[in-house]
């Protein structure tokens, strides 16, 4: 089993750009979260998804969305990057189905830079 | 709320022991750890229930004060593969759940 899968793992972009960061995972868990860390301030929560076809904010959503494509796939988009928007992304998984928080397994991050 | 962690950096031989604080403003839930070394993805460590409980794994464990709203990590025994950046998580009676800022520990032989 693979886990939690992210994609790229690296990626550069120039302010205004676009792109969507993937995850999958093969855990058949039902909520998936992505996260951003930044140096100093932890892991914040940009968006997360109790179940297939729900999504939610977190406490940083500004510029980004996201799409629950399937029960497996939980993609983030940045419509028009900024370089505010530098940092390490994290995309998790838990089994939980939001009430109460489970354990949660993290891919391997994606290293976004903004230039 | 996020919570607070203390320290923020420790600096242990080999063999010592150490402890890791967090706390809340908020009434809690549970509280998770996670580690996380250099490069890499945090990794699942334990989670505490309200109930005051206390869990442990080898030479790693955790308390949770409920009335308090903190919760300690203590490490015995250190070793070089517990070098790292632990997070705490609060999840709060009202569901919403932080990490902590971290502390960064490491292990020197």
């Amino acid at each position: 089993n693979a886990g939690v899968t992210q994609t790229p793992k690296f990626q550069v972009l120039k302010t205004g750009q676009s792109m969507t960061l993937q995850c999958a995972q093969d855990m058949n868990h039902n909520s998936m979260y992505w996260y951003r860390q930044d140096p100093g301030m932890g892991l914040r929560l940009i968006y997360y998804s109790a179940s297939e076809g729900t999504t939610d904010k977190g406490e940083v959503p500004n510029g980004y969305n996201v799409s629950r494509l399937n029960k497996r796939e939980f993609s983030l988009r940045l419509e028009s990057a900024a370089p505010s928007q530098t940092s390490v992304y994290f995309c998790a998984s838990s089994a939980g189905t939001g009430v109460r928080r489970t354990e949660a397994f993290f891919g391997q991050g994606t290293r976004l830079t903004v230039v | 709320q996020q919570p607070v962690q203390s320290p923020q950096a420790v600096i242990l031989r080999e063999g010592e022991d150490a402890v890791i604080n967090c706390s809340s403003s908020k009434a809690l839930y549970s509280v998770h750890w996670y580690r996380q070394k250099h490069g890499e993805a945090p990794v699942f460590l334990m989670i505490l229930l309200k109930g005051g409980e206390q869990k442990g794994h080898e030479k790693i464990s955790a308390s949770f004060n409920e009335k308090k709203q903190q919760s300690s990590l203590y490490l015995t025994a250190s070793q070089l593969s517990y070098s790292g950046t632990y997070f705490c998580g609060t999840e709060e009676t009202g569901n919403q759940f932080y990490f902590g800022t971290g502390t960064s520990l490491t292990v020197i032989p």
